[in-house]
């Protein structure tokens, strides 16, 4: 299993440009996560799935989409690039555990990142 | 603003050493979670404590919880250099709209050969 794979590795765009951060995952987990991390803020949570076609914002999701059509594939993207969005982005995936006995977020698996950089 | 803080930021022991770090949250959870981050990498899960656990042991590590101070500790034993990294508590908060999973800012734990 290859686990979590995040494509590319670096990415420089310029301000106002798009583009699009892949994730994919191949442990048939539904629970797919985006997160940014900028140093000293730890991560915050940009938007996640719970399964293919149901999405959910999370603390940061101004200036990103995202859509999940197969339960492999969870990609980011951005709209028009802003040199705030410069950080790391990486991409989680988790399985559903029984809401009830331990709460919905179980372990995550998190993929290599992606870091970008906006000029 | 953060649900779990991590104290202290850093940390700088030598091999064979102990190293605890603690993470304070502000509201209810389901459960904790502690993730390792070498650096440049993505996060490593290590240990998943439920809101009705008191401790849990992993190979060299140990985790334990305190509800009503809204605490936990990731404690490290006979620390390794290879234990260089940070350290992340996570947690999976009960909030009016659903639960969220939220990241502290991390220890920085230096172990010194």
């Amino acid at each position: 299993n290859a686990g979590v794979t995040q494509t590319p590795k670096f990415q420089v765009l310029k301000t106002g440009q798009s583009m699009t951060l892949q994730c994919a995952q191949d442990m048939n987990h539904e629970y797919m996560s985006w997160y940014r991390q900028d140093p000293g803020m730890g991560l915050r949570l940009i938007h996640y799935s719970v399964g293919a076609g149901i999405t959910d914002q999370g603390e940061v999701p101004n200036g990103y989409n995202v859509s999940r059509s197969t339960t492999e594939d969870f990609p980011l993207r951005l709209l028009s690039a802003a040199p705030s969005q410069t950080s790391v982005y990486f991409c989680a995936s988790s399985y559903m555990d029984t809401i009830w006995t331990s709460g919905r977020w179980n372990e995550q698996f998190f993929g290599p990142g992606t870091r970008l950089t906006v000029l | 603003s953060q649900q779990g803080e991590e104290d202290p930021q850093a940390l700088s022991i030598q091999e064979g050493e102990n190293a605890t770090m603690n993470c304070s949250y502000k509201t209810s959870i389901n459960n904790l979670q502690w993730y390792r981050q070498n650096s440049g990498r993505g996060l490593v899960h290590l240990i998943l404590i439920r809101s009705n656990e008191r401790e849990k042991h992993s190979g060299r590590l140990r985790v334990t919880l305190d509800t009503s101070k809204k605490s936990s500790s990731l404690l490290i034993t006979a620390s390794r250099a290879a234990d260089t990294a940070s350290y992340f508590c996570a947690t999976d908060a009960i909030e009016t709209s659903g639960s969220r999973l939220t990241f502290g800012e991390g220890t920085q734990l230096t172990v010194n050969p």
